[in-house]
Order: C-alpha cells, then sequence, then structure tokens
C-alpha cells in the first residue's frame, strides 16, 4: 500500500519564476493538505482540497493556489517567487469520511529560491 | 499569545531515562490532539493521538490531556537514541482538518 508521494523531491528556481508542487494521497484519502515548514519551524496549513474544491485556507496569499483532480492527487502552484518562499513543502492526505483519523505526510518537496 | 507553545527545547535526556514533552494551546475548540516525530531533513511522521482528557499508552508513548488547561504532554519512558528528532504538537478541530503545529521541541537522548 502506497503511501503519500510528492515530487519532485527538491527543486531550485530563481525570484520571479513560477513552480508547481505535486502530490498523490495515501489509498483511500480523498482529502489533501498542503503545508509550509521553514527551517525550525512547525509546518504552517497552506490549506485543503476536497472533492477538487478549496476547503480551508491558511494565512498564505494569493500567490499560492492549487488543484486536485478527481483521482484525489493535487498540486500546489506558487507563483512571482519570493526568498521567503525558501521551504519544505509538505503534503499531506487524509479521509474526509473518518474525521476522528489523522493526516499523513508525504516525504516533501524542498524548494529553494535564489 | 501563540496557538500553540511547546518547551523551548533542546532538550537532552540520558539513555533509558523518561522524556517529558509538554505543549500548551489557545484554541478551546480543538478536540483532536497529536504528536508527531520528525527526524531531521524528513516530514513529519505520526506517533501519537489522544482525544479524551487522560492517558493514552501506546508501547513507551504516553500522551496526557487536559482539556480544561488546554495542555497536552508526552512522555517517552526508557528513551533510546533513536528517539532523538524534533517532537511536534498539533491540535486540530478533526484529524483531518487543518493542523497548528508549534515549533516543536528537539529532543537529544544521550547514550
Amino acid at each position: 500500500d502506497a503511501g503519500v508521494t510528492q515530487s519532485p523531491t527538491h527543486l531550485i528556481k530563481t525570484r520571479g519564476q513560477q513552480v508547481t508542487l505535486r502530490c498523490s494521497p495515501k489509498s483511500g484519502h480523498d482529502t489533501v493538505s498542503w503545508y509550509q515548514q521553514a527551517l525550525g519551524q512547525g509546518p504552517q496549513f497552506i490549506f485543503q482540497y476536497y472533492e477538487e474544491e478549496e476547503r480551508q485556507r491558511g494565512n498564505f496569499p494569493d500567490r499560492f493556489s492549487g488543484h486536485q483532480f478527481p483521482n484525489y492527487s493535487s498540486e500546489l502552484n506558487v507563483n512571482a517567487l519570493l526568498l521567503g518562499d525558501s521551504a519544505l513543502y509538505l503534503c499531506a492526505s487524509s479521509s474526509t469520511g473518518n474525521p476522528t483519523d489523522t493526516q499523513y505526510f508525504g516525504p516533501g518537496t524542498r524548494l529553494t529560491v535564489l | 499569545q501563540k496557538e500553540v507553545e511547546q518547551n523551548s527545547g533542546p532538550l537532552s535526556v540520558p539513555e533509558g531515562a523518561i522524556a517529558s514533552l509538554n505543549c500548551t494551546y489557545s484554541d478551546r475548540v480543538s478536540q483532536s490532539f497529536f504528536w508527531y516525530r520528525q527526524y531531521s531533513g524528513k516530514s513529519p511522521e505520526l506517533i501519537m493521538s489522544i482525544y479524551s482528557n487522560g492517558d493514552k499508552e501506546d508501547g513507551r508513548f504516553t500522551a496526557q490531556l487536559n482539556k480544561a488547561s488546554q495542555y497536552v504532554s508526552l512522555l517517552i519512558r526508557d528513551s533510546q537514541p533513536s528517539d532523538s528528532a524534533t517532537y511536534l504538537c498539533a491540535p486540530a478541530n478533526f484529524g483531518n482538518e487543518k493542523l497548528t503545529f508549534g515549533t516543536g521541541t528537539r529532543l537529544t537522548i544521550i547514550p
């Protein structure tokens, strides 16, 4: 049973560029959440997708957008990259039908903005 | 006041001793509480969840919850060097909704 997968593992971009990160949820999960983790900090919630719609959103600017596909996989897009966007981006999947279950994290994508 | 506060750390504990990790939270509506372990350069891994006041034990780990005090803790008995990691506390309304993390407590087990 495959867990949560993310691609790419590492990414280097320059300021002003755009980036797309990808996530496939754990088998049986239908909900995908994205988190940003800066060095030395805990993960910060970006947004959550369920039934191809954004269900919850954290305190992130509109430069951060996402999408969920019919197979429950998801993308995170960040436009006009800033140096401060350098972080580990984590995808977590869960099941909306099981509220007592928790979120399982993928290995993350390390984004470096130069 | 921060939403989630944890032991400032780093915390050093001798091998075989009990490590005690603490967490307070500000959102009174939180119903679910999770402890994640994160090794350096890796993603968070769930080690414990707790929903009701009191203690919950799982192997060498015990989570304690006091909703009235808005306090949750994690005890690690018989600490092993492999327990050296950053421990993240995360309350939530429900487990499948937004998790709010503290900055984490870095734990080092000294052989």
